[in-house]
């Protein structure tokens, strides 16, 4: 069976200090993988998606970026944090192919930028 | 491109009863509609979906309808519990697109 891990869980970090969330899959081979970010009460911004090593397609305009280095893994970064950065990030992925694609969401980490 | 709008934004029902959320969508060419639950601090979950060749599908309590003539599905929960309570996000799809185009999210409250 699938599963999707991401770390930390939970996350405090200063005002310009950089970041780094990680996502691995297990169980499924090049799967569509996805970070959103979702603000405390709101709904689910999708910020990256990719379809395959190297390949990432960004959404919005913002100081994040994301890199995937090996076929399950997707990171996310940044140089220097915003407080507006502050937020629950969700890693998910779904089968390659795009279509009927249900979304598998990992357990999320709760980032505060103070 | 596609946008998927939702509402209400909070609903409020007695134990016991039934609460349905809508949403509408604007690209004809959607056909895959999912409905995902997030429990509070928790990651969303899919509840149910519905393809475009379908009207209507139904799991125990929870039933999605689809009306593609007008653009809209619905989630609807009978016999509410407290453990319904969550927020519930929709979304679209396009065949061709990797991506899911999401609802604003409904605040479900069940009142005991």
């Amino acid at each position: 069976s699938q599963t999707i891990h991401q770390w930390p869980a939970t996350l405090v970090q200063p005002v310009g200090s950089p970041l780094s969330l990680e996502c691995t899959v297990e169980g499924t081979s090049n799967p569509n993988l996805y970070w959103y970010r979702q603000a405390a009460g709101r709904g689910l911004q999708l910020l990256f998606y990719s379809v395959g090593i190297g390949q990432i397609s960004s959404e919005v305009p913002q100081n994040l970026s994301a890199s995937r280095p090996q076929d399950r893994q997707f990171i996310l970064s940044s140089k220097k944090l915003l407080l507006s950065d502050s937020g629950f990030y969700l890693c998910a992925w779904s089968i390659q192919g795009g279509g009927y694609n249900e979304q598998f969401f990992g357990p999320g980490t709760r980032l505060t930028v103070l | 491109g596609e946008n998927v709008e939702q509402h209400p934004s909070t609903l409020s029902v007695q134990e016991g009863d039934s609460a349905v959320i809508k949403c509408t969508y604007s690209d004809s060419a959607s056909n895959y509609f999912p409905w995902y639950k997030q429990e509070l601090g928790k990651r969303p979950q899919l509840i149910i979906d519905i393809r475009s060749n379908v009207g209507e599908k139904k799991d125990q309590r929870i039933a999605v309808t689809l009306n593609k003539t007008a653009k809209h599905f619905s989630l609807h929960i009978t016999e509410t519990q407290p453990e319904d309570s969550a927020v519930y996000f929709c979304a679209g799809n396009m065949d061709s697109n990797y991506q899911l185009i999401w609802g604003a999210g409904t605040k479900l409250i069940i009142k005991p």
